[in-house]
């Protein structure tokens, strides 16, 4: 299996500050790389897929790059409504693994 | 509009079987593959499998393997997860989302919270 680690795994920040998370693939998955937002108690939200391509209605602060093996999700201008926990996730092989998330907190 | 739809909260005992439901909305059910991913209580997001609804053909996470049953019925437009004897373990939310190896897991269902006690 492909394993994905993300850092960090927690994250304290301030409402307008940049923010980036980073995952890593234990071998190269392209530009197989999924980014999800989930807040508490709800359901998962794609936020980027293929590394770098934005999902329909996503706010353009939200970006992500790379390819090959690392890659990063950048919020630029940090909003209340995006304090959550983000998830990477490849879909280059099965098991499309996720990586183990990264808490955003105030 | 584009939706899955679960069915509702289960509560069962360990050793019961069960089966859970994914109906699609909006789209050509066949045209995509569905997955299923597991929330624990407090965990992270944990795929479980796939299936590709035109030919029912199934991949499954070594994680789950030889545990759950993925399948679908493309007359009814609706993905099914099933187990054939619950651990407590099991006890999680079950998402299913529409999924493309390109675009990612981009429709999810509402999630169905599954929970297994004597």
């Amino acid at each position: 299996d492909i394993q994905m680690t993300q850092s960090p795994s927690s994250l304290s920040a301030s409402v307008g500050d940049r923010v980036t998370i980073t995952c890593r693939a234990s071998q190269t998955i392209s530009s197989n790389l999924n980014w999800y937002q989930q807040k508490p108690e709800k359901v998962p939200k794609l936020l980027i897929y293929a590394a770098s391509s934005s999902q329909t209605g996503v706010p353009s602060r939200f970006s992500g790059s790379g390819s090959g093996t690392d890659f990063t999700l950048t919020i630029s201008s940090l909003q209340p409504e995006d304090f959550a926990t983000y998830y990477c996730q490849q879909t280059y092989t099965t098991p499309y693994t996720f990586g183990q998330g990264t808490n955003l907190e105030i | 509009e584009v939706q899955l739809v679960q069915s509702g909260v289960e509560v069962k005992k360990p050793g019961e079987s069960l089966r859970i439901s994914c109906k699609s909305f909006g789209y050509s059910f066949t045209s995509r593959w569905i997955s299923w991913v597991r929330q624990m209580p407090g965990k992270g997001l944990e795929w479980m499998g796939r299936i590709d609804p035109g030919d029912s053909y199934t991949t499954y996470s070594p994680s789950f393997q030889g545990h759950i049953t993925i399948s679908a019925d493309k007359s009814f437009n609706t993905a099914y997860l099933q187990w054939g004897s619950l651990r407590a373990s099991d006890s999680a939310i079950y998402y299913c989302a529409r999924t493309n190896s390109r675009y990612g897991l981009d429709v999810w269902g509402q999630g169905t919270t599954v929970t297994v006690s004597s």
